[in-house]
């Protein structure tokens, strides 16, 4: 059954340091979401990405962070500087639809020292 | 802004019984989705269940099932002959026709045997 995969599975990083987050989204699906979740607290939407471009994205998703999809496949989250703050579980969802339901990769631990 | 509510933070039920987590959302739109998440303690993000809000015929997917009144904005979940493998954190969450998922605070299912 076809899968969201990302990459890697828990990232350290010292403050101020940039960071890439890698997601491998289902292959023909159209419409690609980035979520946070800190430990012990609800998931927050960042960003949404459809058609090669942002859609959405919250008050989260501040000038520090960055979405792309380079090569048609992979779909990366960038954080510039990050801070202690940003340490959470990132998670990668993607669409086929915009009715459909969003898959959820097995997200990424993030951790800021 | 639409808003999802778990009004319970916690619920323990005993294996083989019937257990309902309720979730409550605050919306103008009359057309969106309502779905139903697991996490377990590695975290992915499972869809459990999935509600049209224009279907008026509750959801169910083998022991799960959900009440899903339109006019009260509540949407929650009933598993039935609840087993171990159940335990974890279930979110509600919302979100209209290709846009981002907005959470609720999760509610902590706990299995006893």
């Amino acid at each position: 059954e076809p899968e969201v995969t990302q990459t890697p599975s828990h990232q350290v990083t010292q403050m101020g340091q940039e960071v890439i987050l890698r997601c491998v989204p289902i292959s023909n699906h159209l419409y690609f979401y980035w979520y946070r979740q800190i430990l012990g607290q609800k998931v927050e939407f960042l960003v949404s990405f459809y058609n090669n471009e942002i859609s959405e994205k919250s008050e989260i998703f501040d000038d520090q962070f960055s979405v792309e999809r380079p090569d048609g496949s992979n779909f990366t989250l960038k954080i510039r500087s990050t801070k202690l703050e940003d340490s959470a579980m990132y998670f990668c969802a993607s669409g086929g639809t915009a009715g459909e339901e969003q898959f959820f990769g097995p997200g990424t631990r993030l951790t800021v020292l | 802004a639409q808003t999802v509510t778990q009004s319970q933070p916690e619920m323990s039920v005993q294996e083989a019984e019937t257990v309902t987590l309720s979730c409550t959302y605050d919306t103008s739109e009359s057309d969106y989705y309502l779905f139903w998440y697991k996490q377990p303690p590695s975290r992915q993000m499972i869809l459990v269940i999935r509600q049209e809000a224009y279907k008026q015929q509750n959801a169910t997917e083998n022991r799960f099932s959900v009440n899903f009144q339109k006019a009260a904005k509540s949407f929650s979940l009933k598993i039935s002959d609840s087993q171990l493998g159940d335990a974890a954190m279930y979110f509600c969450a919302y979100r209209i026709y290709g846009n981002k998922l907005v959470f609720g605070a999760g509610t902590i299912l706990r299995v006893k045997s």
